[in-house]
């Protein structure tokens, strides 16, 4: 099975700043994908990879299959960026979780004014 | 635009009763999932359907059932609520083995 590792768990940051989340996973994949839970619950698909960047907004994730790596930048943090950051993997081998992917425990990121 | 639903968003039961959660999607996606998730354990996958009265067993099957009698709808029950089963509990859709998943806006269960 595929074992997702997130890092920071937890970040606090001033307003403004360059934010970086982390995720490693053990076993070759076929997609990564980064989802964004605000308080109350809901959860949003922010994006699905599977190699090189992609961008959206102040949104920035990138992904290198060599090293099984990702990373989520948030450029010119705001407090509404305030949630927890999710990972998730798509194995490419069978023993992901039953609908094959796995998750990582979350980044929860608190930006301050 | 993809809606995924559940029925409550807060919900109280006492230990033994049956409880049912509600989700309902509006794309006509095949697969639907059930998680739950806890404070430092992630998301955890219960049951998944693939097809209308399909079902598989997830990750932490163990005191729950799911009926899927509709394409929309998927339903998870917890036979005889348990205090440990005191969670949020989330619901997702997804078109296709390889597609996005979008996920309801949760129900965060107490069970006393």
């Amino acid at each position: 099975k595929n074992e997702v590792e997130q890092s920071p768990q937890n970040l606090t940051a001033q307003e403004g700043e360059f934010i970086t989340i982390n995720c490693s996973y053990s076993v070759g994949i076929s997609a990564l994908h980064w989802l964004q839970q605000h308080p109350g619950g809901g959860i949003v698909s922010l994006f699905m990879l599977s190699s090189g960047k992609k961008k959206h907004g102040r949104l920035i994730a990138t992904i290198n299959i060599q090293e099984k790596h990702s990373s989520l930048h948030i450029t010119a943090s705001h407090p509404r960026d305030s949630a927890v950051y999710i990972c998730a993997v798509r194995s490419n081998l069978s023993g992901g979780g039953a609908d094959g992917l796995t998750f990582g425990k979350g980044t929860h990121l608190i930006i301050q004014p | 635009d993809v809606k995924v639903t559940q029925s409550s968003r807060y919900l109280v039961k006492r230990t033994g009763e049956k409880v049912f959660l509600e989700c309902v999607q509006d794309m006509d996606h095949e697969n639907m999932f059930w998680y739950r998730q806890d404070p430092g354990l992630g998301l955890r996958l219960i049951y998944f359907s693939y097809d209308v009265k399909m079902k598989e067993k997830g990750d932490i099957p163990e005191g729950y059932s799911v009926s899927r009698e509709k394409k929309e709808r998927f339903s998870l029950i917890l036979e005889s609520a348990s205090t440990n089963q005191t969670s949020m509990y989330l619901c997702a859709s997804r078109k296709g083995p390889l597609g996005t998943q979008y996920f309801g806006p949760g129900t965060r269960l107490t069970v006393l």
